[in-house]
């Protein structure tokens, strides 16, 4: 979705570089969300953002952090990168929720992330 | 392409043909439910979605259906086409919560 955009596309690293990643919205979305996929293991969620002064870890968040610098922006760091971070990195968006919305989420292109 | 099909359960079918894409969800509190389509090399992409107080939501040649005795949610893709190959996930919300929890994923291979 051209709406959600990531850079870089692809990245190959070394261990212990710090690596981070950028994700930006045009779809006026408040809510903003990073997860990673692993072949075999589906999406797992990393951090979220619900607006920009509100930070929440995920289901794995150790090794990573996050700065939500605007409302469109939400960038990922990893401050010593490791082998095991070699994956497929997704940013999503979603609507503010309520108890009636969709929470629909919408994703940008990823960026593939090589720890060597 | 990317490989996130490694290592999933595999539907192949042929062109024309009727696809069923099956789910299992984890949480009988969960009250709402979205079926994703990713293509190699690219995001997942939003298909249908369905509330819990509904058991049937039609979209264009997609069906989703909610069993919630079984905890079952299901894709039904009517006459598939080859550009209907992809990795299919579906995604559940507790209620309550505010994040989606993903299903490992099924890939549709849709023969010519």
């Amino acid at each position: 979705d051209a709406d959600v955009t990531q850079t870089p596309r692809n990245r190959i690293t070394k261990t212990g570089k710090r690596i981070m990643l950028e994700c930006s919205q045009t779809k006026g979305h408040d809510r903003m969300y990073w997860y990673r996929q692993d072949p075999g293991l589906g999406l797992r969620l990393i951090y979220y953002s619900f607006d920009v002064k509100d930070i929440n870890k995920g289901e794995i968040s150790d090794g990573y952090s996050v700065s939500r610098q605007a409302q469109a922006k939400f960038s990922l760091s990893l401050e010593s990168a490791i082998p095991n971070q070699t994956a497929l990195y997704f940013c999503a968006t979603s609507d503010l929720g309520t108890s009636q919305s969709t929470d629909t989420q919408y994703f940008g292109p990823g960026t593939r992330l090589t720890v060597l | 392409g990317e490989n996130v099909g490694l290592h999933l359960p595999t539907l192949s079918v042929q062109e024309g043909d009727n696809s069923i894409i099956n789910c299992a969800y984890s949480n009988s509190a969960s009250d709402y439910f979205i079926w994703y389509k990713q293509e190699s090399g690219k995001g997942p992409q939003f298909i249908i979605d369905i509330r819990s107080n509904m058991d049937k939501r039609q979209g264009q040649r997609v069906t989703v259906l909610l069993n919630k005795t079984v905890k079952h949610l299901s894709l039904q893709i009517a006459a598939t086409q080859p550009g209907d190959s992809a990795v299919y996930f579906c995604a559940e919300r507790h209620a309550g919560y505010s994040t989606l929890t993903f299903g490992k994923g099924t890939m549709l291979l849709v023969s010519p």
